[in-house]
């Protein structure tokens, strides 16, 4: 198994939807997780940082960590067309080792 | 805007050839992080420097190689190229070490390689 496994999608919805976009990880041990968004043509950016299980929110967006099911998900309320890009999940697997990404989930919201 | 450059935006090359990436961090920041995207393989570590020493080193093949100059700047040297070496490739920086940090991503150099 990989350690950070993601649906690539695409994955398209109307404007004003929830969106809930999905990884699955490895190791019950890894503790931070985080999510970045990557614009067409651009670098990706972080967006939302967890540490551990629970929820964190901010804005629109949720993170929600399940560690029991060593699942993690990113909850978009009331899309928005600019809400349009991909969706990387990343964990740093220990504290010794770089950020390791899934695959992203590529988004449109349609307005 | 990140702060981080990255150079060419966009590079067009023949198989067999060789081509080096540059990048200026963020200003201050100690770290550079290169990453290959690919729509097959997502994004994937390459190496890593820290002040100038390499830190980490993931899936780089060896006929690629990376340096992290005293000016903090890093370059990655990509040689005897593939077509399937043809990819996005991203260099981040942070402030320090720590993997639990928040990266920065330049806009990504893109490369054909015909």
């Amino acid at each position: 198994q990989k350690e950070v496994e993601q649906d690539p999608g695409p994955l398209s919805v109307p404007e004003g939807a929830i969106v809930s976009l999905n990884c699955t990880y490895s190791n019950s041990a890894f503790q931070y997780f985080m999510w970045y968004r990557q614009y067409s043509r651009k670098g990706p950016e972080l967006l939302m940082y967890t540490y551990s299980s629970g929820n964190k929110e901010d804005g629109r967006f949720t993170a929600q960590v399940d560690k029991s099911s060593k699942y993690i998900s990113l909850f978009i309320r009331d899309s928005q067309p600019s809400d349009s890009a991909t969706y990387l999940c990343a964990i740093p697997l220990f504290g010794n080792t770089p950020l390791v990404f899934g695959k992203g989930t590529r988004l449109s919201v349609i307005a | 805007d990140s702060g981080v450059t990255q150079t060419p935006k966009h590079l067009i090359t023949a198989t067999g050839q060789r081509v080096t990436l540059r990048c200026s961090p963020r200003s201050g920041d100690l770290s550079v992080y290169w990453y290959q995207q690919s729509l097959d393989q997502g994004l994937q570590f390459l190496i890593q420097y820290y002040n100038g020493e390499e830190r980490a080193k993931g899936n780089i093949l060896e006929r690629f190689s990376a340096q992290q100059f005293p000016d903090l700047h890093s370059e990655l040297n990509l040689s005897s190229l593939e077509l399937g070496d043809s990819a996005l490739y991203f260099c981040a920086s942070s402030a320090s070490g720590s993997y639990t940090g928040e990266l920065f991503f330049g806009e990504g150099s893109r490369l054909t390689v015909l």
